[in-house]
């Protein structure tokens, strides 16, 4: 099945500084999710992102299909920011499954 | 923006017991899903139903779970007896059809002691 691997594991930052996060998928997928989860265990939807570019106020992510990667971008960062953000991909139509499978996160806490 | 709806929120059960969670999905989706995350871990899947039966299911969906459609509009999973490694939260998602966006509920957090 498809692996979904995000860097960086963990990350820490100074309240206003910008980041990146990655996800890499190892084979097509015909879509892309980016989500937040939030301390109290909720996932919020943040980007439906299966290739291009999108943005959304401070966050924008970008999707490269052909090359099995898609980045979010968290700029000015603040502490409502903190939590994991998963990615999550969507089997090709061609693949005989219908399940979405969860990256392995990247623990964002954002310091005051 | 469209919602699905779990309950309860929280369960606490004893080892041995029989739990439901409960989901509505959003009304028009025809693909529905159960996910679990054991604290501090990603999030796995469990089963997706579609057309009135299972279409997909992990290794971890034994014969301790099932789950059900009763009536054209909830869409439930039953643990049958439960154990403390089942302890987690379980997310219910819907969507419309495979590609489109995925939507999940708020989850429900099931604690076994």
């Amino acid at each position: 099945g498809i692996q979904v691997e995000q860097s960086p594991p963990d990350l820490i930052l100074q309240e206003g500084a910008n980041s990146t996060l990655r996800c890499n998928f190892s084979d097509s997928v015909n879509n892309l999710q980016w989500f937040h989860q939030n301390p109290w265990g909720q996932l919020i939807n943040l980007f439906y992102i299966p290739s291009g570019t999108k943005q959304n106020g401070r966050l924008s992510a970008t999707t490269v299909a052909t090359e099995r990667y898609s980045l979010l971008y968290i700029s000015s960062s603040q502490t409502t920011d903190s939590g994991v953000y998963f990615c999550a991909v969507g089997p090709p139509l061609t693949s005989g499954t219908y399940k979405y499978i969860f990256g392995t996160g990247t623990r964002l806490k954002v310091l005051a | 923006e469209p919602e699905v709806t779990q309950t309860p929120s929280h369960q606490v059960t004893q080892m041995g017991q029989e739990v439901i969670l409960r989901c509505v999905p959003i009304s028009n989706h025809l693909y529905f899903y159960w996910y679990r995350q054991i604290l501090g871990q990603k999030v796995e899947f469990l089963v997706s139903f579609y057309n009135n039966e299972i279409s997909e299911k992990s290794e971890i969906f034994d014969d301790q779970f099932s789950v059900e459609r009763p009536d054209g509009s909830n869409f439930t999973l039953k643990i049958r007896s439960t154990k403390l490694e089942d302890s987690a939260m379980y997310f219910c998602a819907s969507i419309w059809t495979v590609g489109n966006t995925i939507y999940f509920g708020e989850g429900s957090w099931l604690t076994v002691v």
